[in-house]
């Protein structure tokens, strides 16, 4: 069975700090993990995704997420935080593509930002 | 614009009452989705349908019940029997090799 586990609750950067949201995936078969952002009372965008392509994916708003099977974990990454991250993020990995995916989510992290 | 549509965005209920959540897309995807979002509990899979005339249960589909009639609609109905209903609904869809596309959801409060 495909699980997620993303680690810290809630984590607080300073503006123009490094983000770092950590998640690690449990899955039988090669995964396909993704991150969504959500902002309040909205529903979830989708951020990055990997499906067995390259192993450093990029996606939007300058974020990034490094596949590393070895460690079973997709962080995900932006070197520079601005306000505009503060959002509640989610992992997310599925076993299946196509048009099956049935995805299994994380708890989420809430990302604040200070200024 | 293609996307999915969730209403109301607000809804609020007694308790014993039945209530039907709506969701309707225009992207022609083939699957559709029910999640309920908790906070600090993340996203659970309540029913999904990968055609029409067709619906599987997914993690927590007791006291629920949706139907698949057309390919654009997917509502969702929260029935008296759902224990702890109040919560934030989200509806979504995957056409093929596109991943899930969320609505912006619906807060449901049973009171």
């Amino acid at each position: 069975a495909q699980s997620v586990t993303q680690l810290g609750s809630h984590v607080s950067v300073s503006e123009g700090a490094l983000v770092l949201l950590r998640c690690n995936y449990s899955s039988s078969v090669p995964p396909y993990l993704f991150w969504y952002v959500q902002y309040p009372n909205q529903g979830l965008q989708l951020l990055l995704k990997y499906t067995s392509a390259a192993t450093l994916v990029k996606g939007i708003n300058g974020f990034e997420a490094e596949f590393k099977k070895s460690e079973t974990s997709f962080h995900l990454t932006k070197p520079s935080a601005h306000m505009s991250d503060a959002a509640e993020y989610f992992c997310a990995v599925s076993e299946s593509g196509g048009s099956n995916y049935k995805l299994t989510f994380g708890k989420g992290t809430l990302l604040t930002v200070n200024p | 614009d293609g996307g999915i549509t969730q209403s109301p965005k607000y809804l609020f209920r007694k308790e014993g009452q039945n209530v039907t959540l709506s969701c309707e897309q225009n992207l022609n995807h083939d699957a559709m989705y029910w999640y309920r979002q908790d906070p600090g509990q993340g996203l659970r899979l309540i029913y999904y349908s990968q055609i029409v005339n067709d619906f599987q249960k997914g993690d927590i589909a007791e006291g629920y019940s949706v139907s698949r009639e057309k390919k654009e609609s997917f509502p969702l109905t929260v029935t008296s029997a759902q224990k702890n209903p109040t919560a934030f609904y989200l509806c979504a869809t995957t056409g093929y090799n596109s991943p899930l596309h969320f609505g912006n959801g619906t807060r449901l409060t049973v009171t």
